[in-house]
């Protein structure tokens, strides 16, 4: 079962609208929780990393939020832009594991002019 | 771009080869780590290697193997490929401190694509 669950599976949005992921995990205990943003045939690049204690994360137009409690966590981009296209990964690394990270299947991004 | 650089970009073997992929982290980075990305997938976690010794395997056959050097630079090696080993091979480096809170980032490469025939 994967640990990790992210929806939409794939969301289409129009230049300059919001929008937010979603990822539930079900990892535990764990060291922190991350979103990458991941371009057609390239490396994954980190957005936020937070650890369980923290709520929420902004990295520019990128928001991450927290709740360890439900264990759900939320990505919001604002005022999309068409470079934002890209595939969003929720990663959980696994407490006290040698750096497992465990990712999870990402939410494809398309923003439309 | 990250520091963080593999090789070759892209790879084509038959089932039963062997392959080696290569990657050179971050300078500054002493932590690598291996992962696999089938098409449409997340990273699956293979391994990671901290001052040339495993430290963590994910679910993976020993045909996979790795290796870390003294200039933390890293090689994944697979043996008797199959064809379902055709994926995205993604390297990360991070500066790992051992013990508790480890806030560290991993920053990829590009990865290497492999096909396997």
């Amino acid at each position: 079962k994967n640990q990790v669950e992210q929806s939409p599976q794939s969301l289409i949005i129009l230049e300059g609208k919001n929008c937010t992921l979603q990822c539930n995990y079900t990892v535990s205990p764990f060291s922190n929780l991350r979103w990458y943003k991941q371009d057609t045939g390239r490396g994954p690049v980190s957005l936020t990393i937070m650890t369980f204690s923290e709520n929420t994360k902004s990295n520019g137009r990128y928001t991450a939020t927290l709740d360890a409690d439900t264990k759900q966590s939320s990505l919001h981009i604002t005022a999309s832009q068409l470079s934002d296209s890209a595939s969003y990964i929720c990663v959980v690394e696994a407490y006290n594991q040698g750096g497992k990270l465990i990712f999870g299947q990402g939410t494809e991004l398309s923003v439309k002019p | 771009e990250t520091g963080v650089t593999q090789s070759p970009t892209h790879l084509i073997k038959t089932r039963g080869q062997q392959v080696t992929l290569r990657c050179s982290s971050q300078s500054g980075h002493n932590t690598v780590s291996w992962y696999q990305q089938a098409l449409g997938q997340g990273p699956q976690f293979i391994f990671q290697y901290y001052r040339e010794e495993e430290n963590g395997r994910g679910n993976f056959p020993p045909r996979f193997s790795g290796l870390q050097f003294p200039n933390y630079s890293s090689e994944l090696n697979v043996n008797a490929l199959e064809l379902d080993d055709s994926a995205l091979y993604l390297c990360a480096s991070s500066p790992l401190h051992p013990g508790p809170s480890v806030r560290d980032t991993q920053y990829f490469g590009p990865g290497t694509r492999l096909t396997v025939l």
